[in-house]
Parts: C-alpha cells; sequence; structure tokens
C-alpha cells in the first residue's frame, strides 16, 4: 500500500505571510508528483506535475520542489491572500510497464489553508 | 473551470440501491479516471477508462463498475449501496498516458456528492 503523507492537516496565517507545506512519497518506483488546489464546492485546479528530481516549478506566487531521492516536496506560497485559501492536495504517479504515467494517482489527505485578511 | 463536467451535483440513495453518476470529460482527452472521496481522507482511486475499456483498478469491489461511451464520456455504476459508500465521488479526464507521455495532468470535475441513508 502506497503512504502519501501531507502535513500540517491545517494551517491558518495572516494575510501577507509566506507559507509552506510538505508532501512525503515513497522514493522508489516514482513517476511524478501532482499539487493540486481545491477550493470548496469547485473542481480540483492542477497546479503542477513534476517528474525530475530536483524540480522546481512556479506558478505567480506558488512554488515547489521535488526530491524523489528522500521522497518529499514541498509547496511554498508567498505573501498569501485570502484567495489562496483552500485544501491543497498531493499526488503520487507511478510508472506503467512502458515507464509512463500508470494515471493511478495516490493521493495524501491534504493541506487546509485559512488566509486571514 | 476545468471542462469536465459531472452529473447529478448531490443524490440521495437507501441502503441496497443501485447508483449511475455521469462524467463528460474534457474536449480532446480519451481517458477517464473515477475516484472516491470519503470524508477528511484524500481522494482513493477506483478505476480507469480508456478506449471503452477497463484501463487499471484500485481496491474496490465488483459492485463498482463504469462504463466509457465513444465520444469518452463515463459512467460509474454501484450496485447494493452500503452506507459507507457515501462519499464525494470525482471524476478526472486525460490523455492516455502511453499515446501523450508528457500530458500526465489529470483535470478533475466539481464532483457528485453521495449520501446512502
Amino acid at each position: 500500500i502506497l503512504n502519501v503523507e501531507q502535513s500540517p492537516q491545517s494551517l491558518h496565517v495572516q494575510e501577507g505571510d509566506s507559507t509552506n507545506f510538505t508532501c512525503s512519497f515513497p522514493s522508489s518506483n516514482f513517476y511524478a508528483l501532482h499539487w493540486y488546489r481545491w477550493e470548496t464546492a469547485k473542481s480540483p485546479e492542477a497546479l503542477f506535475v513534476m517528474t525530475l528530481n530536483g524540480d522546481e516549478k512556479k506558478k505567480g506566487r506558488i512554488s515547489a520542489t521535488l526530491n524523489t531521492k528522500e521522497g518529499y516536496s514541498y509547496l511554498y506560497i508567498k505573501g498569501s491572500q485570502p484567495e489562496d485559501s483552500a485544501t491543497y492536495l498531493c499526488a503520487f504517479d507511478a510508472p506503467n510497464a512502458g515507464g509512463t504515467s500508470y494515471g493511478k494517482l495516490t493521493f495524501g489527505q491534504g493541506t487546509i489553508l485559512t488566509v486571514h485578511p | 473551470e476545468t471542462g469536465v463536467t459531472q452529473s447529478p451535483t448531490h443524490l440521495i440513495k437507501t441502503r441496497g440501491q443501485q447508483v449511475t453518476l455521469r462524467c463528460s470529460s474534457q474536449s480532446g482527452h480519451n481517458t477517464v479516471s473515477w475516484y472516491q472521496q470519503a470524508l477528511g481522507q484524500g481522494p482513493q482511486f477506483i478505476f480507469q477508462y480508456y478506449r471503452e475499456e477497463e484501463n487499471g483498478r484500485g481496491n474496490f469491489p465488483p459492485r463498482f463498475s463504469g462504463l466509457q461511451f465513444p465520444n469518452y464520456s463515463s459512467e460509474l455504476n454501484v450496485n447494493a449501496l452500503e452506507l459507507d459508500d457515501s462519499a464525494l465521488y470525482l471524476c478526472a479526464s486525460s490523455q492516455n498516458p502511453t499515446e501523450y507521455p508528457t500530458q500526465e495532468t489529470q483535470y478533475f470535475g466539481p464532483g457528485t456528492r453521495l449520501l446512502v441513508l
């Protein structure tokens, strides 16, 4: 059974604070690590797909890093805004026999971020 | 928005009944995956459909079944409903990773919330 863990479970920050959360995953049999942002009553929104050890990706004020050797990824939000309030999910993606994505994502339980004005 | 739609948005059933949930994939996507999210947990993979056939299955009993149609839309059927089937059911559309190895992102619909009484 694959174990994908996210911490913390929830986080409350003030507007303007920078914050980060962690996703840990199996370091073997790795294909990709996905990050999603999920606002209440909406569809989960794809943020990043990270495949290479040492990858750093950025989208506006949000960035992510990946360490496949030790099995963790960090998501950073710089200068949090109330509209960043959401659940942030990471998902582990293993390779299929052909070496591409198996497509069966194993999700962590999510980090619930609340940004107070 | 992702372009992935699901119906209905909410559903109430009683134990022992059967339910059908529907998903329309994003234009150009040929693969649909279904996930179940129970309260307080991350989404769990149920199964994936590609070219109208099941293409991978998670740890769910056979009373969870699916279909994919020629237009790539999909249905999830659950027979003999149990109280524990109460959850949010998400579908995600994507390109098949064997055909498009760098297009791993899965795009999610808003989900169908099922309550079994």
